[in-house]
């Protein structure tokens, strides 16, 4: 079973720029969710989706972030502009489902962006 | 709002030693579940192991196991006979679906031959 695949894995810009990052889910996840894991910390939550709705976006700063997951398949991530605290590695994870031991997450190698 | 606590950044240990993770967490909910995930340096994050708070038995995975304190509300990850595969960062995740994961800070944890 092929697991989540992200790209690009690496990605510096320079800060006003935009950037965008792509995932592909592990074959009939229904649920696809994008983390920010800025050094040192543990990933928090950016947005949830279900199939192509949004579950969570309470923590995705919608001014320069956005997310969109067309067809309920692959999603892409993107900022514009970046600032340098944006600077973080970027996971992509997905699950099943949302009940029972559908919840279980599997994540995707990440994205290392740098904004400089 | 729940909150995940790993009060040890970094350990060390000895190859074929046993080790102790520490997590404590905060929460009004009765039920929901915990997880130790595994980041190696190459930067995957792989689930180590689960545990669901209505159960009372602790959970293991060959040489991982936990010791769940509902209680006391900490889940403790312990490593037996350690191995040089299991240099990463562990982090200590809460959830209760269908709701996101919750991370700690993580424990660097490096094996030393």
């Amino acid at each position: 079973e092929a697991g989540v695949a992200q790209s690009p894995r690496y990605k510096i810009i320079e800060k006003r720029q935009s950037v965008a990052f792509w995932c592909n889910p592990i074959s009939g996840h229904a649920t696809l969710y994008w983390y920010q894991q800025i050094l040192g910390q543990g990933p928090k939550l950016l947005i949830q989706f279900q199939n192509n709705g949004v579950v969570d976006d309470s923590q995705l700063p919608k001014d320069r972030f956005s997310a969109e997951r067309l067809k309920g398949v692959d999603s892409t991530l993107k900022i514009q502009p970046a600032k340098l605290e944006d600077s973080a590695v970027y996971l992509c994870a997905s699950s099943l489902g949302l009940a029972g031991r559908k919840y279980e997450q599997y994540f995707g190698p990440g994205t290392r962006l740098t904004v400089t | 709002a729940q909150t995940v606590t790993q009060s040890q950044p970094e350990m060390s240990v000895q190859e074929a030693e046993t080790v102790t993770l520490s997590c404590t967490y905060d929460t009004s909910e009765s039920n929901y579940y915990l997880f130790w995930y595994k980041q190696p340096p190459s930067r995957q994050m792989i689930l180590v192991i689960r545990q669901e708070a209505y159960k009372q038995q602790n959970a293991t995975e060959n040489r991982f196991s936990v010791n769940f304190q509902k209680a006391a509300k900490s889940f403790s990850l312990k490593i037996s006979d350690s191995q040089l595969g299991d240099t990463a960062m562990y982090f200590c995740a809460f959830m209760k679906p269908p709701r996101k994961l919750t991370f700690g800070t993580g424990t660097r944890l490096t094996i030393i031959p």
